[in-house]
């Protein structure tokens, strides 16, 4: 399968500081990027979708200007973390796809604790 | 709001039995249906994909899709320990005006004992 590269894998950071999660799409040209969290023993939430050159798709009750998605070329997405809280600490996971209906193939996830 | 259910578990099932796998999703439009495996503290993988009705088999997986029930699973044949995991079901959905993404179900806990 593609190979989707996050880095860094794990973070911790103090509060107040901003964090920035990388995912790449190292052998293909993702059409859309997805960011996931994922707390412990919960399953995967949906916190946006982002198209290459468009502005990013935020699920309802993510902040957008908490989290900074930025989703500057086919092969690259970012995810900002922005004046990072303990309640923030999470797995966040990202997932890159190339069409409509094909399947999504997921990045290694970042581990953030905010201290 | 599209969804894609699937019963949490824990499924437990003895090392050597086969172990079944459900959901059902609720977009009548969808095309496309995926498996992921997804260990305790890592991102899930990819193990299944499946598009048209009827059986599909990879080695020890066999998926089944029934559009008109609106049902996908997954089939291990032989469990062994190493299986133990969260199996997420996803499928295809459509956004209006917006193309389709992959919506998943919260998945189902499977262990397997020796």
């Amino acid at each position: 399968g593609a190979v989707v590269s996050q880095h860094p894998s794990r973070v911790i950071c103090k509060s107040g500081t901003s964090v920035k999660i990388e995912c790449r799409s190292l052998d293909f040209q993702a059409t859309t990027m997805f960011w996931y969290r994922q707390f412990p023993k919960q399953s995967l939430m949906l916190m946006a979708t982002s198209n290459e050159g468009s502005k990013a798709t935020y699920e309802q009750g993510v902040e957008k200007d908490k989290f900074l998605i930025n989703h500057a070329s086919l092969t690259l997405s970012t995810l900002t973390v922005t004046s990072a809280h303990p309640e923030d600490s999470s797995f966040y996971i990202c997932s890159a796809s190339v069409g409509s209906y094909t399947e999504a193939f997921f990045g290694q996830g970042t581990r953030l604790t905010v201290v | 709001q599209k969804e894609v259910e699937q019963n949490s578990g824990p499924l437990s099932v003895p090392e050597g039995a086969i172990a079944s796998l459900n959901c059902t999703y609720s977009d009548r439009g969808s095309q496309s249906f995926f498996w992921y495996r997804q260990y305790s503290g890592k991102s899930p993988e990819l193990i299944m994909s499946i598009y048209s009705n009827g059986d599909k088999e990879d080695g020890r997986f066999t998926a089944q899709l029934n559009k008109a029930s609106q049902y996908v699973s997954l089939l291990i044949r032989d469990s062994q320990p190493s299986d133990s995991a969260t199996y997420l079901c996803a499928v295809n959905t459509h956004l209006n005006n917006a193309g389709n993404m992959l919506t998943f179900g919260g998945g189902t806990r499977l262990m397997v004992k020796p």
